[in-house]
């Protein structure tokens, strides 16, 4: 059965500190992973990675792929309280559906 | 248009009465997918629409639940004899093609409480 395992389940940090968010996936034909960002309901895209070794890059998060050891990670540099949200991965096997796996939930402290 | 729609954002019923979710895909976008997020869980699939083909309801928890896609377009999410487990936010999202190349856009949600 696909699954999608994210770690740690929560997080609390201090604003400036650095975090990294793990996803490990077992899937029987990996296509895209992708990163989501949940605020309040509506999750928004922040990466999508297919290829592995091949950082992905936005202001202070950066995302990448290990596909021969089946997981990714997402760092968040210099963490400010805007960045307190649950941090969705999704792994597509090559079909429509993507699986979700059930979050980070990230806080940080001013 | 711009973003996906949903209404209503919040909802409120009684045990044992029916509901009606609906979703406004962005415009062109030909896939729609309706998801399930309990509190503390990750988003739960529940159907997917893809222009004119049968729908793939592998999602559904049960017979009470149903969808449909009026002219490729407008969804609405009926959830029947709604039950409290019911409650969790339903997050309708589209995509240009089957969202395996562009990953999906979410609407803000629906979220059900059945008290």
């Amino acid at each position: 059965e696909d699954k999608v395992v994210q770690s740690p389940l929560s997080l609390v940090v201090h604003e400036g500190d650095t975090v990294t968010l793990n996803c490990s996936y077992e899937v029987t034909n990996f296509r895209s992973l992708l990163w989501y960002k949940q605020e309040k309901k509506a999750p928004t895209f922040l990466f999508m990675l297919t290829s592995s070794g091949i950082e992905k890059k936005s202001g202070r998060l950066s995302s990448i792929l290990d596909k021969k050891e089946l997981f990714s990670i997402l760092n968040i540099t210099a963490t400010q309280t805007g960045d307190s949200a649950v941090y969705l991965c999704a792994v597509n096997s090559g079909t429509y559906k993507y699986i979700f796996g059930t979050g980070t939930r990230l806080k940080v402290l001013a | 248009g711009a973003g996906v729609s949903q209404s209503p954002s919040n909802k409120v019923t009684e045990k044992g009465k029916d509901v009606e979710l609906r979703c406004d895909p962005i415009s062109g976008h030909t896939a729609l997918y309706w998801y399930r997020q309990s509190l503390g869980q990750g988003l739960e699939f529940l159907i997917y629409f893809q222009g004119n083909s049968a729908p793939d309801k592998s999602g559904l928890p049960s017979d009470r639940f149903s969808a449909e896609r009026t002219g490729g377009s407008v969804s609405t999410l009926t959830i029947q004899r709604t039950q409290q487990e019911d409650s969790a936010v339903y997050l309708c999202a589209s995509s240009l093609t089957g969202g395996e190349v562009h990953g999906y856009t979410f609407g803000s949600g629906t979220r059900l409480t059945v008290v």
